[in-house]
């Protein structure tokens, strides 16, 4: 079992651009959280995806996107990036986020760091 | 690898000794409560969970604590290992809300 992937492992882009992240979910699961994490900080949580669709969001802005595949795995985009985005962007997977309980145990990937230039 | 904090308050303690990591928590109303271990270059791993209807649970050379009275949540590691020199986070969540995790410590396990 690989757990959880994510890919790329580091990102460097500049001001303005668009990125995307992604997320293989560990074998079983159907549900993966994306989360931010800033140097020196723990993770905050962007959203959730579950059945294909985002079931819950943090306080995040609308530059935040995802989605999700019919094999369970996700995508995390953002666009028009800021300095400010610069960060660790971490995928947690779990299953069963459509039995009404937000928080089954979740199983992070190792991250994708992203440095804004 | 990735250097998850570098300006993280940090513990230091000797190899063989117990440790114990605070944590603040922000919401009374709270009712599950997670510790996670944080390697360079990895992302969160749990270690032990505490439901609010309880105040102390253990595990394999660790425990956790929690008061509610003051909002604070400790972990306990006896006989520190190398291999526990890592961030610690504490999480809570409360209802079907969304993990939220606290600062984090680091842990220094001195050989």
């Amino acid at each position: 079992d690989a757990g959880v992937t994510q890919s790329p492992t580091h990102l460097i882009k500049t001001r303005g651009q668009q990125v995307t992240l992604r997320c293989s979910p560990k074998s079983g699961h159907d549900t993966v959280s994306w989360y931010q994490q800033a140097l020196g900080q723990g993770p905050q949580f962007i959203f959730q995806y579950y059945e294909e669709e985002e079931r819950q969001r943090g306080n995040f802005p609308d530059r935040f996107s995802g989605h999700q595949f019919p094999n369970y795995s996700s995508e995390l985009n953002v666009n028009a990036l800021l300095l400010g985005d610069s960060a660790l962007y971490l995928c947690a997977s779990s299953l069963g986020a459509g039995t009404g309980y937000m928080l089954t145990e979740q199983f992070f990937g190792p991250g994708t760091r992203l440095t804004v230039l | 690898g990735e250097s998850v904090g570098l300006h993280l308050p940090t513990l230091s303690v000797q190899e063989g000794d117990n440790s114990i990591i605070n944590c603040a928590y922000s919401n009374s109303a709270s009712d599950y409560f997670i510790w996670y271990k944080q390697e360079s270059g990895k992302g969160p791993q749990f270690i032990i969970d505490i439901r609010s209807n309880m105040d102390k649970r253990q595990g394999q050379r660790v425990t956790v604590l929690l008061n509610k009275t003051v909002k604070h949540l400790s972990l306990q590691i006896a006989a520190t290992q190398p291999g526990d020199s890592a961030v610690y986070f504490c999480a809570e969540v409360w209802g079907n809300t969304p993990l939220v995790f606290g600062k984090g410590t680091r842990l220094s396990v001195i050989a």
